[in-house]
């Protein structure tokens, strides 16, 4: 069975300092990854996408994602965090197959952006 | 391209009462997703469907809900009767079979408060 773990609930970072946010996912077979972004009262928007090819994917609003097959990672960063950011992220696992385009959701990491 | 459209954007209804949310997918999607969100339980798949057929119920929480999808553009969500545990914001979400990564396209979710 596939599953995605993100193990923290909420970071809180100051502006214009970095962010890692942590993803670790169960799959059986070779990963579709995505991480979404939710701000409040809006749906989930697609940050980035990585299925194969280079391991460091860019995505929008200066966002990149590694892929770490040996961990079973995929962890998001933005080098500079602006206050937009604030919002709740999502990491998702997926694949081809039976499942079709299923995916499977982490519980989300929220994000607090301090002055 | 408009988007995945979900209507209403917010409906409040009384305990008993029928609640019907609506979602029209993005033109030539041919998988169809629906979500319930909340605090205590995240991000819930419901049901899908593949080519106006639902493939996988079992996130369906009881009877009281039931889900169609009668064309491939447009898909109805049913509680009846409704209960104020079923207070959520519900998402509709398109992919494509076929396409790279199989990335879902989220609508703007309905608000749904059953008092």
């Amino acid at each position: 069975a596939q599953s995605v773990t993100q193990p923290d609930i909420h970071i809180t970072v100051s502006e214009g300092a970095s962010l890692e946010l942590r993803c670790n996912y169960s799959y059986g077979a070779t990963p579709y990854l995505f991480w979404y972004v939710q701000s409040p009262g809006q749906g989930l928007q697609l940050l980035l996408k990585y299925f194969s090819g280079d391991t460091l994917v860019q995505g929008i609003k200066g966002f990149e994602a590694e892929f770490k097959r040996s961990q079973s990672s995929f962890n998001l960063r933005k080098p500079s965090v602006h206050w937009s950011d604030a919002a709740e992220y999502f990491c998702a696992v997926g694949g081809n197959g039976a499942a079709g385009n299923k995916l499977t959701f982490g519980g989300g990491t929220r994000v607090l952006v301090k002055p | 391209d408009a988007g995945v459209i979900q209507s209403p954007r917010h409906e409040v209804t009384e305990m008993g009462q029928e609640v019907t949310l609506r979602c029209k997918p993005i033109s030539g999607h041919d998988y169809l997703f629906w979500y319930r969100q909340t605090m205590m339980r995240g991000l819930e798949l419901l049901i899908y469907f593949n080519n106006n057929v639902p493939i996988d119920d079992s996130g369906m929480p009881e009877d009281r809900f039931s889900a169609k999808m009668p064309n491939a553009s447009f898909s109805t969500l049913k509680i009846q009767p409704s209960e104020p545990r079923d207070s959520a914001v519900y998402f509709c979400a398109s992919s494509r079979s076929g396409s790279s990564y199989n990335e879902q396209f989220f609508g703007p979710g309905t608000r749904l408060t059953v008092l």
